[in-house]
């Protein structure tokens, strides 16, 4: 069965160092989402990602977080001048090809995430 | 904010079937139901999703009540390796003017006893 898979499962990074998420998306999918996970809260939305542009973000998604998919098969995550609050563990996903309809209703598919540590 | 309710935690019995409730009073007529669950740290497992009829996979049933303001998850015979956090989350699908970005709750931590 095709999976997201998500580069590296673990990054330490010392505090003010730019980071780089890499996550290969499920092959014939169109929309790519970013989410976090603070240990011990909520998975957050970051931002979604369609037809090479960002479609929608959030509050969390500020000056300092980036996001490019570099080739046909890449999206990236890329976090600038880290904080120690950036700690989290970053979660990919991707979701359907559009339909006839041009309606997507199929689920999204997470990666198993980034462990990212800001020391 | 999250526009679901659940129930911080459930036990079931190994074999036994568990059923997941989920409040969602607020639904708008564009938004389905769906069901993920994660397990220690990974990332979010979909289980299933619906808009207004029951489902079946593989993994799971989900019952939707006709006004669609909440729904049940039911995993038939629950085995150790259901022990999970499970969320309920409602969300309009991707496309059109919609992202399909899902809104996490604190979900329900099922935890299934041998």
């Amino acid at each position: 069965e095709p999976e997201v898979t998500q580069t590296p499962s673990h990054q330490v990074t010392q505090m003010g160092q730019e980071v780089i998420l890499r996550c290969v998306p499920i092959s014939n999918h169109l929309y790519f989402y970013w989410y976090r996970q603070i240990l011990g809260q909520k998975v957050e939305f970051l931002v979604s990602f369609y037809n090479n542009e960002i479609s929608e973000k959030s509050e969390i998604f500020d000056d300092q977080f980036s996001v490019e998919r570099p080739d046909g098969s890449n999206f990236t995550l890329k976090i600038r001048s880290t904080k120690l609050e950036d700690s989290a563990m970053y979660f990919c996903a991707s979701s359907s090809p559009i339909t006839g309809t041009g309606k997507v209703n199929q689920p999204q598919h997470f990666g198993d995430g980034t462990r990212l540590s800001i020391l | 904010d999250a526009k679901t309710t659940q129930p911080t935690s459930m036990d079931c019995a190994e074999g036994r079937a568990a059923n997941l409730p989920c409040n969602h009073s607020t639904i708008s007529g564009n938004e389905y139901v769906y069901w993920y669950r994660q397990i220690h740290s990974q990332g979010p497992q979909y289980i299933i999703h619906g808009l207004k009829n029951n489902e079946t996979n593989e993994m799971a049933s989900l019952i939707i009540t006709e006004d669609r303001k909440s729904s049940t998850l039911i995993l038939p015979h629950a085995t150790l390796r259901d022990t999970a956090v499970y969320y309920c989350i409602v969300s309009s699908f991707a496309g059109g003017t919609s992202y399909g970005k899902l809104t996490f709750g604190q979900g329900t931590i099922l935890t299934v006893h041998p």
